[in-house]
Parts: structure tokens; C-alpha cells; sequence
């Protein structure tokens, strides 16, 4: 039974679209997270909401527009698709936003 | 501005042996800091954590060493298996107001443990 599960797991689409990426998670956890993977390797934090409250906004691009309907979930929508978007975006969770986070698998975007 | 850093981008040490993972941090404001192991193609896992007021914590085969001084910590695993074979990443984070700690990556290190 996957803690943390994001889907799609692999996202190929054309500049300008607009997709999402979906997160659910069974572990109880009070807060949720997406965090990006560029190129460089670098993991750097996008989005945290915290009992459906959005906690954490890290100077991402208002096209980034994540939505959580409940605890369990975190989705991320995308509008007006850049190249630059390409990476690999990691949904987590944690309890009391403490820094142990548990990851998703991972979704790979790739904007041609 | 890259906060925490992994020189290493990858390490290969024989099954057995010792494996020295590093990393090192600018940010004084840290006080937390955690290592995370990644296989292909899935998320990263939490492995083993360190408080400020710590300078050691072991966990089985897993030690991770701080020196707050230098700025630097170090991961640990002895004797190394080949399931430890895996793309490392060191993180910390600072105490801010309750909940949600940002947490701040390194680039990770590939160990490779040969047979």
C-alpha cells in the first residue's frame, strides 16, 4: 500500500498546455508538499499546505497553482507550459510539518 | 545560492568497507539536518537525522558526524552493502514558527558499492 502516491508518473506535452499532477497520501499527515528536481539535481520546495492551508509559497510562477481538497491531497496544476518547466516534481508529506518527509515516486514533465 | 553542498557528485567504495558520505553547509541558521537515500526512479527516503546539539547520531550501520564549526557533515556506513548502492542527499533545515520546515537539498552523491 503506497504512502505517498502522485500520478501521473511520467507527463510528455507540448509548450503552452495546461496539465496537472495529482497527490494523495494515507499516512494521516497534517501537511503536504511539492517539491521540484531540475536538471542540476538541485530539490528545491515549491508549494506546503498545512491542513488544507497554504503555508509555504517559494517565488514560484503563478502559472504553479496547487489545490488541496482535503488533508490527503495535493494536486498541481500547470498552465502555459514553458520548457523550462521540464523536471522531475516530487509531492511529500509530514506530520506537523516536521522535516521527515515522505516522497512520492516522482513525476517526470517533459514540455516539448 | 546554493546553501548545502555534496562535492562529490559520485563514490565508489568495495563492499565491506567504509563509505564517507559529505556535506557542507553556509547557512549558521541551520540547526537541523537529515540524510536522505534515493533508487532510480522513486522518491527520496528518509535515512537519519541530527539535531544542532548533537555532534553524533547512529542508527545500525548509519552514523552521521556534525561539526558545527566547520560547517560540515558527514554520513557514515559500515560495513557498506550493495543495496546501499544509491543517490544520497544531504538536507537542513532552520526552526522557524511551529510546523513546516523548509527543508534545503544538496545535489546528492552517487555511491556505488562494488561487489
Amino acid at each position: 500500500d503506497t504512502a505517498v502516491s502522485q500520478t501521473p508518473k511520467y507527463l510528455v506535452t507540448q509548450m503552452g498546455n495546461d496539465k496537472s499532477i495529482k497527490c494523495e497520501q494515507n499516512l494521516g499527515h497534517d501537511t503536504m508538499y511539492w517539491y521540484k528536481q531540475d536538471s542540476k539535481k538541485f530539490l528545491k520546495i515549491m508549494f506546503s499546505y498545512n491542513n488544507k492551508e497554504l503555508i509555504i509559497n517559494e517565488t514560484v510562477p503563478n502559472r504553479f497553482s496547487p489545490k488541496s481538497p482535503d488533508k490527503a491531497h495535493l494536486n498541481l496544476h500547470i498552465n502555459s507550459l514553458e520548457l523550462g518547466d521540464s523536471a522531475v516534481y516530487f509531492c511529500a508529506s509530514s506530520q506537523g510539518g516536521g522535516e521527515k518527509l515522505f516522497f512520492g515516486s516522482g513525476t517526470q514533465l517533459s514540455v516539448l | 545560492d546554493q546553501q548545502v553542498k555534496q562535492n562529490s557528485p559520485s563514490l565508489s567504495v568495495q563492499e565491506g568497507r567504509i563509505s564517507i558520505l559529505n556535506c557542507d553547509y553556509t547557512n549558521s541558521m541551520f540547526d537541523y539536518f537529515l540524510w536522505y537515500k534515493k533508487y532510480p526512479a522513486e522518491g527520496p527516503t528518509f535515512l537519519i537525522s541530527i539535531s544542532s546539539i548533537k555532534d553524533k547520531n547512529e542508527d545500525g550501520r548509519f552514523t552521521v558526524f556534525l561539526n558545527k564549526s566547520a560547517k560540515h557533515l558527514s554520513l557514515h556506513i559500515v560495513p557498506s552493502q550493495p543495496g546501499d548502492s544509491a543517490v544520497y542527499f544531504c538536507a537542513a533545515s532552520a526552526t522557524g514558527y511551529f510546523g513546516n520546515e523548509k527543508l534545503t537539498f544538496g545535489t546528492g552523491t552517487r555511491l556505488t558499492i562494488i561487489p
